[in-house]
């Protein structure tokens, strides 16, 4: 079946640093998104991103689909950013299945 | 609602007994899945249902996972004779049609002892 891994698997910043997570796939894909699980437990959605590149305050992801790779950006990170960030392929298997990826645990500290 | 609800929150249960976790999707989202989380990995899908009816149960792990959706709305995932390899956090989700646009809820954590 599909590959999807994340690296780093575990990142600590300093309030205020930036990071880049990536996210590497085995197979071509319809659909990929970024999660931030939060330490309660809670997905959050934060891009749906099949290519190119989006923008939402802090936060930036980029899809190379062609190269099997995308990229989260983090700017001037601040301790609610901490939690576990996933991609997550969207397998088009006549509705849009979820396979995650291993994750990155990210601490943000003050 | 305005969010999709999961109870219980947490849920310890002894080997070999039957539990039943419920997921209450947001208003009007046709399109629910069940997913379970194992400590230290990303979400693995179990089963999704369009309307009432199961359209995906391939990733229930055996015969002791069941869910059923009767009324098209709250969803049911039950497991009978349960095992310590059941212990995870159960994540349910939905969308309005099947196509993207996920909510997740918060999940039951279940410990099997």
């Amino acid at each position: 079946g599909i590959q999807v891994e994340q690296s780093p698997p575990d990142l600590i910043l300093q309030e205020g640093a930036n990071s880049t997570l990536r996210c590497n796939f085995s197979d071509s894909v319809n659909n990929l998104q970024w999660f931030h699980q939060n330490p309660w437990g809670q997905l959050i959605n934060l891009f749906y991103i099949p290519s190119g590149t989006k923008q939402n305050g802090r936060l930036s992801a980029t899809t190379v689909a062609t190269e099997r790779y995308s990229l989260l950006y983090i700017s001037s990170s601040q301790t609610t950013d901490s939690g576990v960030y996933f991609c997550a392929l969207l397998l088009n298997t006549g509705f849009q299945k979820l396979v995650f990826g291993t994750g990155t645990r990210l601490l943000v500290s003050p | 609602g305005a969010g999709v609800s999961q109870t219980p929150s947490n849920k310890v249960t002894e080997k070999g007994k039957y539990v039943e976790l419920r997921c209450d999707p947001i208003s009007g989202h046709t399109a629910l899945y069940w997913y379970r989380q194992s400590l230290g990995q990303g979400p693995e899908f179990l089963i999704y249902f369009q309307g009432t009816g199961a359209a995906d149960d391939s990733g229930l792990p055996n015969d002791r996972f069941f869910a059923v959706r009767p009324e098209g709305s709250v969803s049911t995932l039950k497991i009978q004779r349960t095992e310590r390899g059941d212990s995870a956090v159960y994540l349910c989700a939905s969308s309005p049609t099947g196509a993207g646009g996920y909510t997740f809820g918060s999940g039951t954590r279940l410990t099997v002892v």
